[in-house]
């Protein structure tokens, strides 16, 4: 079964700058995807980044990009710039290709609450 | 406007006493699912559903029960209710094609188990 750790319960960052959250993850296959997800004090889940295992090039939106190292099974979120509205928790979570009839199963890191400081 | 709905948002109830969670999406999609969030555990799947009158158990079954008679719906039923099941609920869907298109979640259903 796969797994996904989030270390960090809680980040703060200032305004403006820059901060990053790590994620962990332990599966067995070779092909997955990773995504980062927010989740507003609104409750409403909104992606924010997602990620290919197959793919090198480390995906990036806008402000958001994130450090994929396979070999290391890490899967980072920077945010640059960081704005209020950035405010949020945010989970990163796992899922196997849908092959056939499987299951799109996503599982969900524990989160971690990240507060940007005026 | 493309979206998953869910109703109650908020709900108090008694232990024992049935409850249902609807949830309903209008962009076709085969596949939809239910999680529970709850402090410190992240997000688990509940049930899913990869299409009409198919679904199967998730990570956390236990005490719920789902149907999937039209695509749209996908109801979360708890036939006795109890506070161990108070907690966020959300559902999603997404379709089948399209290797890694995005789920598309409710605004969740705050159930609270007294």
């Amino acid at each position: 079964a796969q797994t996904v750790t989030q270390s960090q319960p809680e980040m703060s960052v200032q305004e403006a700058e820059t901060v990053t959250l790590s994620c962990t993850y332990d599966t067995s296959e070779s092909n997955y995807y990773l995504f980062w997800y927010k989740q507003p004090p609104s409750r409403q889940m909104i992606l924010v980044i997602r990620q290919e295992a197959y793919k090198q090039q480390n995906a990036t939106e806008n402000r958001f990009s994130v450090n994929f190292q396979k070999a290391a099974k890490s899967f980072s979120l920077k945010i640059s710039d960081s704005q209020l509205g950035d405010t949020a928790m945010y989970f990163c979570a796992f899922m196997k290709p849908r092959e056939g009839g499987a299951n799109s199963k996503l599982t969900f890191g524990k989160g971690i609450t990240l507060s940007v400081r005026p | 406007e493309a979206q998953v709905t869910q109703n109650p948002r908020y709900l108090i109830t008694v232990t024992g006493k049935k409850l249902t969670v609807t949830c309903s999406q209008n962009m076709n999609h085969e596949y939809m699912s239910w999680y529970r969030q709850d402090p410190g555990l992240g997000l688990r799947q509940i049930y899913y559903s990869m299409n009409v009158e198919v679904t199967d158990k998730g990570d956390v079954p236990e005490g719920y029960k789902v149907s999937r008679k039209e695509k749209r719906n996908f109801p979360l039923i708890l036939e006795s209710p109890s506070p161990n099941q108070t907690s966020l609920y959300f559902c999603a869907s997404r379709p089948f094609s399209g290797v890694l298109s995005e789920q598309f979640f409710g605004p969740g259903t705050r159930l609270t188990v007294l």
